[in-house]
């Protein structure tokens, strides 16, 4: 079964870093990229950037150049998504998801992390 | 920043017809793409390339598009289609995706 799974719900203070990990299985995990999608509490989606696991090739959103660092390593057929310094506005579900290629839609979802940034 | 417009919400009473759109300036030159998203659940892919279904996607659900707005339909709309829907596509350069305001399905 092709699937990515996701690392569980976290709980932070602003100012502390983190890194969360989406895993694929069941495909060729360095032929396809993978993306990352923030959902703050009750609001739409919205795209984060993406990532090639074959070579880690990078793409963000203007909106979060700079704010998050996206990386992935192949061996271990994970993706990451990286605060250096969470804020309260950093409260959302993220999630992973495959870029369908050459079809170009978002195929396979993770199942989201919860990330909850309080002091 | 390239932004992709939805009705916030569109009602429909079971076995009617639900007509969703998504307007962007992009749109004539790039692909659109809808996810259903349930309550509490991740996002589903239910329409690539504006008019294609996914297999498993039951064929109630279609595309159309016309000019700078693509529409999502739900045809014969069930109780379980009850759930909020996106857009998605790119910009006119296609190296950055967007995904549309969402529109909430209520079932009577």
């Amino acid at each position: 079964e092709v699937q990515l799974v996701q690392s569980g719900a976290e709980v932070k203070k602003p100012g502390e870093s983190l890194k969360i990990s989406c895993r694929g299985s069941g495909y060729s995990f360095t032929s396809y990229w993978i993306a990352w999608v923030r959902q703050m509490p009750g609001k739409g989606l919205e795209w984060m950037g993406i990532i090639y696991p074959g070579d880690s090739d990078t793409t963000y959103s203007p909106s979060f150049q700079g704010q998050v660092t996206i990386s992935a390593d192949k061996s271990i057929r994970s993706a990451y998504l990286q605060w250096s310094s969470l804020k309260a506005s950093d409260t959302a579900i993220y999630y992973c998801a495959r870029r369908w290629y050459p079809v170009d839609a978002f195929d396979i979802w993770g199942q989201g992390t919860m990330v909850t940034v309080s002091s | 920043s390239y932004e992709l417009t939805q009705p916030p919400s569109v009602s429909v009473s079971p076995g009617q017809t639900a007509r969703i759109t998504c307007s962007g300036d992009a749109l004539p030159k790039q692909y659109a793409y809808w996810y259903q998203q349930k309550p509490g659940q991740a996002p589903v892919l239910v329409i690539y390339k504006d008019t294609e279904r996914p297999s498993g996607i039951p064929g109630r659900f279609s595309g159309s598009t016309s000019g700078t707005t693509v529409t999502l339909t739900i045809s014969g709309v069930q109780a379980e289609d009850e759930a909020d829907y996106f857009c998605q596509s790119a910009d006119t350069s296609g190296s950055s995706y967007v995904f549309g305001t969402g529109t909430k399905v209520t079932v009577l």
